[in-house]
């Protein structure tokens, strides 16, 4: 499709485990955000890549959380060592240079 | 760090009642509001990105109004759908150059038929 795609869209993993999500932006959107919402708050930003480069990463919480866009387009979201605080919706969006953000689905994470 | 809220957090309006939920935000070094709708299982979808003090932007039944000097901003649905039922979101950029939002934690509507 023309959308921004995440998968999965669902993820059950357990407690010290390693998850990837992946985002595929709207091709030729140069710029991509990762925002995770947690149960009852409004998403909140992690980190925004500007072409390859992580253009500002002061969002991700600590050095558990890691994510690379190596070639520009698709982006990939490391968590290590799983923790159950860290179950929430991570949400995905691309957009032109300061245009508007395009939403994926998100991926549900639950850590039990 | 920017604080964005919103209320109430959540509604109920019967089908083709007009509702209208609030969005504040700090009124110094105001650079933009963004409007978001976020339906169950789909993406969140932009309705509408505001920049000058007394604003008002329509799409369909929905409409908005921004007062950056008091720093609030009104989302106004007439004659609620049940497919107007979603959680509506406010966001705004901590800085003119920021390419991050400071999101509410939005406002939960359901349209009951």
């Amino acid at each position: 499709g023309a959308g921004v795609s995440q998968t999965p869209s669902n993820k059950v993993t357990e407690k010290g485990k390693y998850v990837e999500l992946r985002c595929d932006p709207i091709s030729g959107h140069t710029a991509l955000y990762w925002y995770r919402q947690s149960l009852g708050q409004g998403p909140e930003f992690l980190i925004y890549f500007q072409g390859t480069g992580a253009a500002d990463d002061s969002g991700l919480p600590n050095d558990r959380f890691f994510a690379v866009r190596p070639e520009g387009s698709v982006s990939t979201l490391k968590i290590q060592r799983t923790e159950r605080g860290d179950s929430a919706v991570y949400l995905c969006a691309s957009s032109l240079m300061n245009g508007e953000l395009f939403f994926g689905e998100g991926s549900r994470l639950t850590v039990l | 760090i920017l604080n964005v809220e919103q209320s109430p957090q959540s509604l109920h309006v019967q089908e083709g009642d007009s509702t209208n939920f609030t969005c504040s935000f700090p009124s110094s070094n105001f650079y933009a509001l963004h409007w978001y709708r976020w339906e169950t299982a789909k993406s969140p979808e932009a309705l509408f990105v505001m920049t000058l003090n007394g604003d008002e932007k329509k799409k369909g039944r929905i409409s908005a109004t921004l007062n950056t000097k008091e720093g609030y901003s009104y989302l106004y649905i007439k004659g609620s759908q049940p497919e107007d039922s979603a959680t509506y979101l406010c966001a705004s950029p901590s800085s003119g150059s920021a390419r991050q939002l400071t999101f509410g934690s939005g406002t939960q509507l359901t349209v009951l038929p």
